[in-house]
């Protein structure tokens, strides 16, 4: 059963540009984790927000986390092509690590 | 990227036929993990190893088995191979079971089942 819904499912954008992706969940939470997956490749740890955590930054991401709402919001700030990739968000119940992830955004910068 | 590699890289097979998928690693990481990743679904998780030959059920566990007999290597195998087992699977590992803890990806292996 799918945990995170990301929304959008595609965005588009112009490099220089702010991104936004948001991420609803169903249940509560020990921590929500964003990934990022470019083409043809693995999944990039990118950040995690815990459960007790409202904001969190690291370089141009900044993540949110409404615990009431049950949902996050991934923004990465001044765009760029290398940008350029699908993200995901992750969350994590507690107990033994088993991630449930979402169905991802893809997003294209466009220089 | 985390010392992870999936071998084949790429694979077609026919309905039927079993295939075993590779995932080893250089990290010296107890948790592993498959995952299989189509579209729309986001990643599944397929199974979990928490030690060398201490394996568990994820949320798509059928038509598929694990096996972990050395730390560094986890394998996947799908018994009977049917098209709906057409997917591209990832394996990951993490160093602890901490909630928290980041999962390193492998790059991927794309499997067709024809």
């Amino acid at each position: 059963s799918q945990q995170g819904e990301e929304d959008p499912q595609a965005l588009s954008i112009q490099e220089g540009e702010n991104a936004t992706m948001n991420c609803s969940y169903k249940t509560s939470i020990n921590n929500l984790q964003w990934y990022r997956q470019n083409s043809g490749r693995g999944l990039v740890h990118l950040i995690l927000i815990r459960s007790n955590e409202r904001e969190k930054h690291s370089g141009r991401l900044r993540v949110t986390l409404d615990t009431s709402k049950k949902s996050s919001s991934l923004l990465i700030t001044a765009s760029r092509a290398a940008d350029t990739a699908s993200y995901f968000c992750a969350t994590d119940r507690g107990g033994f690590q088993k991630l449930v992830f979402g169905t991802g955004t893809r997003l294209l910068v466009s220089p | 990227d985390a010392g992870i590699t999936q071998s084949p890289r790429h694979k077609v097979t026919e309905t039927g036929t079993p295939v075993t998928l590779r995932c080893h690693q250089t990290e010296n990481h107890r948790y592993m993990y498959w995952y299989r990743q189509d579209p729309g679904h986001g990643l599944r998780l397929i199974h979990y190893s928490y030690g060398v030959k201490d394996t568990d059920k994820g949320e798509v566990s059928d038509g598929y088995s694990v096996s972990r007999s050395k730390t560094e290597d986890f394998l996947l195998t799908l018994e009977s191979a049917t098209s709906s087992q057409t997917s591209v699977y990832f394996c990951a590992i993490s160093e602890s079971r901490d909630s928290g803890e980041t999962q390193y990806f492998g790059p991927g292996t794309r499997l067709l089942v024809l």
